[in-house]
């Protein structure tokens, strides 16, 4: 169990470009979570899955950001013609399921991106 | 939807006991959750309240009361390492679970 990785750990783009992110989770979690956190907050949901179906994504969350988790094991996330609002770091979570419910999770390091 | 109000700041001497509070605004509610993290890192997984009641791991205790719509993280013979941001995490019921984390409160451990 090698933990929860993402790529890349540091992004920094020019306004208006696209960008990806990818997250491992760990092998046998089933639930996939997204997160957005900016400093001084506490991280802000974007969306889940489990395994391969999206089940929520955050009513926040605009059009220009996608998720995907192809074969319900590694997800991206990408961001279209990305602002400077974007700016933040982007967590990502796994955790199993227990009687039907996640009780904890598993944070990956983040990737840190700057748009310029 | 789910808000969760925590103190923004908590000062606490080496050694000493410091409780950290934490109090929702939600539907559908399930479980508690608490997290650290330190400054340039990822949180890290603490305690779970699925119950009422008191939760025990190690140093660190969670407290959950559904009726009060409260809850709490007990942290005894603090160390400096203990120096971090302190986040509780609402879990929805049913079956969509997105969890909503607090506000966060920043602990500093003074010698």
């Amino acid at each position: 169990d090698t933990g929860v990785s993402q790529n890349p750990r540091h992004k920094i783009t020019k306004r208006g470009q696209n960008v990806t992110f990818r997250c491992d989770p760990i092998s046998e979690h089933n639930r996939l979570y997204w997160y957005r956190q900016t400093l001084g907050q506490g991280p802000e949901f974007l969306t889940y899955f489990q395994n391969e179906a999206q089940l929520e994504k955050s009513r926040l969350l605009s059009d220009r950001f996608s998720a995907e988790r192809p074969k319900g094991s590694f997800s991206t996330l990408e961001i279209q013609r990305t602002e400077q609002g974007d700016s933040a770091m982007y967590l990502c979570a796994s955790s199993p399921i227990r009687g039907g419910y996640s009780y904890e999770q598993y944070f990956g390091p983040g990737t840190r991106l700057t748009v310029t | 939807g789910q808000s969760l109000e925590q103190p923004s700041e908590v000062t606490a001497v080496e050694g000493a006991i410091v409780q950290i509070n934490c109090t929702y605004q939600t539907s559908g509610f399930y479980g508690l959750s608490w997290y650290q993290q330190h400054d340039g890192g990822a949180p890290t997984f603490l305690s779970y309240n699925a119950l009422d009641g008191l939760e025990e791991t190690g140093r660190f205790s969670s407290f959950l009361s559904r009726s009060d719509s409260y809850g709490y993280l007990l942290l005894q013979e603090l160390q400096m390492k203990d120096s971090a941001s302190y986040f509780c995490a609402g879990s929805g019921s049913g079956g969509y679970q997105k969890v909503t984390f607090g506000t966060g409160t920043k602990l500093q451990v003074i010698p």
